[in-house]
């Protein structure tokens, strides 16, 4: 059960332009919804994330943008560089006592240079 | 300061043999969590540490996988018998007490490949 769904699976994006991925969540009991990037034979680096009550959130070149009635968020990478080369994955946290992180399938994103 | 650390990085193993993966936490972080990495996959959550608290084994997908944690530091993970479909990439996180925050901090993890 695929409780984080994300899109697309892979970007290719020019120096300087705007990258948009994309996630959709089913639980309404998730309350924190993080983004994670994760290079190449490195585990995942929290990225920047927001709380459900918070329609945007930005950080730098870095914006999500959260829309509760319809169950969807998305980053936004402004200005992209071929440093932001890399997996991302968005997550949801649920109320469980665990705390554990749902995550996406990931999108690869390339930035051409 | 030291981030999280795995150990071994790469294991290649065969079907049917037992092994044993090492996660050693940032200091302090009593929340402990190891999630497994299919290839081109997401994360899957497999095990919760806190404190001294009974772990949270939800995740676990068979009784082929355990962990272990002492106290507030060094967890193991074990795989017995091993299967093919284990081969992934075992990723250990820790974190302050929940309260405080939700920040996951992750190793490298490390890389099984089952023959």
């Amino acid at each position: 059960q695929q409780q984080v769904k994300q899109s697309p699976q892979s970007l290719i994006v020019q120096k300087g332009g705007i990258s948009i991925i994309n996630c959709a969540y089913e639980n309404t009991a998730f309350d924190y919804f993080p983004w994670y990037q994760q290079f190449p034979g490195k585990g995942p680096a929290l990225l920047i994330a927001i709380r459900p009550d918070v329609s945007e959130k930005k950080e730098g070149r870095f914006t999500i943008s959260f829309n509760k009635s319809a169950k969807q968020f998305s980053l936004h990478i402004m200005d992209s560089q071929p440093g932001d080369s890399a997996t991302y994955f968005c997550a949801a946290v649920g109320t469980g006592s665990a705390r554990q992180l749902t995550f996406g399938s990931g999108t690869q994103l390339t930035v051409l240079p | 300061g030291a981030g999280v650390s795995q150990s071994p990085s790469n294991k290649v193993t065969e079907k049917g043999k037992d092994v044993e993966l090492r996660c050693d936490p940032i200091s302090g972080h009593t929340a402990l969590y190891w999630y497994r990495q299919r290839l081109g996959q997401g994360l899957e959550f497999l095990i919760y540490f806190q404190g001294n608290s009974a772990p949270d084994k939800s995740g676990l997908p068979s009784d082929r996988f355990s962990a272990e944690r002492t106290g507030e530091s060094v967890s193991t993970l074990t795989i017995q018998r091993t299967q093919q479909e284990d081969s992934a990439v075992y990723l250990c996180a820790s974190s302050l007490p929940l309260g405080t925050t939700h920040t996951q901090y992750f190793g490298p993890g490390t890389r099984l490949t089952v023959l």
